[in-house]
């Protein structure tokens, strides 16, 4: 069976402290690996897709790497407003059909 | 940019009675979802349809049904609501062209079954 594992399940930041959060998958056939950001109360926010080995995305403090079996984001220097539930989804074998990690709630304090 | 919306961002509801969720999309997407969220186990896949008057199973569609007349238009359906759909309903949709598209979320719906 497909599975999306994410880690760590909650992180703490200082403001200006980088770290990564880690999500692993194990599927039979990977179309793409996405992420998104979802704040309290709110849908989720797309913010990268992967295709393939070794492709990283970058978009302002965030930057989105993959290997055969993972994939990390990096958050360089973040600010509070980083602060949010980061979301992994895979796209594997099922058309169109998304299976989602649990989620890695990120809190960046001042 | 994609405008994904919901019907309601808040519902309480009581047991046994009829439940429609709605979700409309302006970006002319073919392919509507239906996922429900619930703390410690992530977003889980209702139903979904890659046209109109069409629909498919997710992983867990007991106790709903979908309906999608129109393109833009996907309702979720609780036939008799139960305590235990108590959730956060979201709707998404994305284009054709098979794998690597992204899905678009809606704000949500926060469901309460009393």
């Amino acid at each position: 069976e497909d599975q999306v594992t994410q880690s760590p399940e909650a992180l703490r930041l200082q403001e200006g402290e980088s770290s990564s959060l880690n999500c692993s998958y194990t599927v039979s056939g990977l179309r793409g690996l996405f992420w998104y950001r979802q704040d309290p109360g709110k849908g989720p926010e797309f913010l990268f897709t992967l295709y393939s080995a070794g492709e990283e995305k970058e978009k302002e403090r965030l930057k989105a790497t993959l290997t055969k079996k993972e994939s990390f984001l990096h958050i360089t220097a973040p600010k509070p407003e980083d602060s949010a539930t980061y979301l992994c989804a895979v796209d594997a074998d099922s058309w169109g059909k998304l299976q989602f990690g649990a989620g890695t709630q990120v809190v960046v304090t001042p | 940019d994609v405008k994904v919306t919901q019907s309601s961002r808040y519902l309480v509801k009581r047991t046994g009675e009829k439940v429609f969720l709605e979700c409309v999309q302006d970006m002319d997407h073919e392919n509507m979802f239906w996922y429900r969220q619930d703390p410690g186990l992530g977003l889980r896949l209702i139903y979904f349809s890659y046209d109109v008057k069409m629909k498919e199973k997710g992983d867990i569609p007991e106790g709903y049904s979908v309906s999608r007349e129109k393109k833009e238009r996907f309702s979720l359906i609780l036939e008799s609501a139960s305590t235990n759909q108590t959730s956060m309903y979201l709707c998404a949709s994305s284009a054709p062209g098979g794998p690597f598209v992204a899905q678009y979320f809606g704000p949500g719906t926060r469901l309460t079954v009393l």
